[in-house]
């Protein structure tokens, strides 16, 4: 399982856009990357999933660059209800093991 | 998206008794599901992994004996905790994960345990 490296934290103000850089050197070929959302005292939401170049959907955009080392969360116009933990996890998810959560990004949202 | 419901959402109970968690897919059949425990500002921590109709495999350094898994269709996994004490007490969190290759594992909204 490919091990990731994110920020411990990060803060923002309200309307600005946040990119939160996550590092997989040892991504495997099979691995797709995921981005999860945490509340405290709720289960993780998905945000957003992929595999190379870009994906975006109405929440945020994925950006992968061609080696897939790396992965870029961006979030558009943040607002105070986005501050979160946020998980970036990389796994082969056809295989029956699980995605490796590591410490996440503490993203902190001000007014 | 899928939907994973727990229930209950939160349990207080009293030294040495069980507790048994639910972990439901709503709407998607999970050939898989995961148990998770979480301390207070801590990550994520996986505790055993469930394929319908067999045994559940545990992480290094949690008692199958004391947590209890059982995954007996494709919409319902189950966590007993047996003979709780209060260095049990966490947060626990179930995921599911469909069929497909790219299917995304889908979280429940965890059960807060609290042991006396």
């Amino acid at each position: 399982l490919a091990k990731t490296t994110q920020p411990i934290s990060m803060d923002s103000y309200e309307g600005q856009e946040v990119n939160i850089t996550c590092s997989h050197n040892n991504i495997a070929t099979n691995d797709y990357i995921t981005w999860y959302q945490q509340f405290p005292s709720q289960g993780p939401r998905f945000i957003i999933q992929g595999y190379k170049t870009k994906v975006t959907n109405e929440v945020a955009s994925l950006f992968i660059p061609a080696d897939r080392k790396s992965s870029t969360l961006s979030l558009s116009r943040v607002s105070l209800s986005d501050t979160a933990v946020y998980y970036c996890l990389v796994g082969d998810q056809g295989s029956a093991r699980q995605l490796t959560f590591g410490s996440g990004t503490q993203l902190t949202v001000l007014p | 998206g899928a939907v994973v419901s727990q229930h209950p959402s939160w349990v207080i109970c009293k030294s040495g008794t069980s507790v048994k968690i639910e972990c439901r897919s709503l709407d998607f059949q999970a050939t898989t599901m995961f148990w998770y425990r979480q301390f207070p500002k801590q990550s994520l921590m996986l505790m055993a992994t469930s394929n319908e109709g067999s045994k559940a495999t545990y992480e290094q350094g949690v008692e199958k004996d004391k947590f209890l898994i059982n995954h007996a269709s494709l919409t319902l996994s189950t966590l007993t905790v047996t003979s709780a004490h209060p260095e049990d007490s966490s947060f626990y969190i179930c995921s599911a994960r469909g069929r497909g290759r790219t299917d995304t594992q889908y979280f429940g909204p965890g059960t807060r345990l609290t042991v006396l």
